[in-house]
């Protein structure tokens, strides 16, 4: 059964830059087909698609973000990573990965990231 | 890309029907056949209820149904359970030149 566990600082300072893995289990990320996404959702607030990679390295991101936001892949230890940068409070939230298709299936658990001083 | 246009809440008895509407263009829902919804318990991580517009993964009920026309995506549970409170996010490929993914606003759906 596949699962998929973010992990990372919980606690970021404006300005900086956020930094998430996502670790991969029972499956691997060089599955053909599938692509690996990272989702977030601030406070109380609806969710929000950040981007996307396939295990060769082609990316796509949330126009919205893609100033700021490098997603990776590392094969070799079957994960993929978030960076966002220049973070500010707005960017407050859960951040989920998952597997994802045209659908996104299935979902870490999420982690809580905190942009504060 | 705009958020896809959900009702605020649905309620209904247990055992009634409940419908939530999921708006967008035909740059997103209106375009694609791969609206997909999620059921989302407090504290806990979406869970993939209906992918494609009306295909139902291995395990979810069969009280629970996706359509679309136009612009417009619906999700509708029958037999309403108690388990079923939940807040519910509808999603639509939105990609015309790179792939783009969009989230619906949310429905909070209440069994009375």
């Amino acid at each position: 059964q596949l699962q998929l566990q973010e992990s990372g600082p919980g606690l970021v300072k404006p300005s900086e830059t956020l930094s998430l893995t996502c670790t991969v289990s029972g499956g691997s990320i060089s599955s053909s087909s599938y692509y690996w996404g990272w989702i977030r959702q601030p406070p109380g607030k609806g969710l929000e698609w950040i981007g996307s990679i396939y295990y060769s390295g082609s990316t796509y991101y949330n126009p919205s973000l893609k100033s700021r936001v490098t997603i990776s892949v590392d094969t070799s230890k079957n994960q993929f990573s978030l960076k966002l940068s220049s973070v500010t409070a707005a960017d407050t939230a859960v951040y989920y990965c998952a597997r994802m298709l045209e659908h996104f299936d299935p979902w870490g658990q999420g982690t809580l990231v905190t942009v504060s001083s | 890309q705009s958020a896809l246009t959900q009702p605020r809440s649905v309620s209904g008895s247990p055992g009634q029907s409940v419908t939530i509407s999921c708006t967008g263009t035909s740059s997103d829902v209106g375009g694609y056949n791969y609206v997909s919804w999620y059921q989302q318990h407090p504290g806990k991580a979406p869970k993939l209820m209906i992918y494609d517009v009306s295909k139902r993964p291995s395990g979810v009920p069969d009280r629970f149904s996706g359509s679309k026309s136009g612009n417009t995506a619906s999700l509708t549970i029958s037999g309403l359970q108690a388990e079923d409170e939940a807040d519910y996010y509808c999603c639509s490929y939105a990609g015309s030149y790179t792939p783009l993914y969009v989230f619906g606003t949310g429905t909070k759906v209440t069994v009375l």
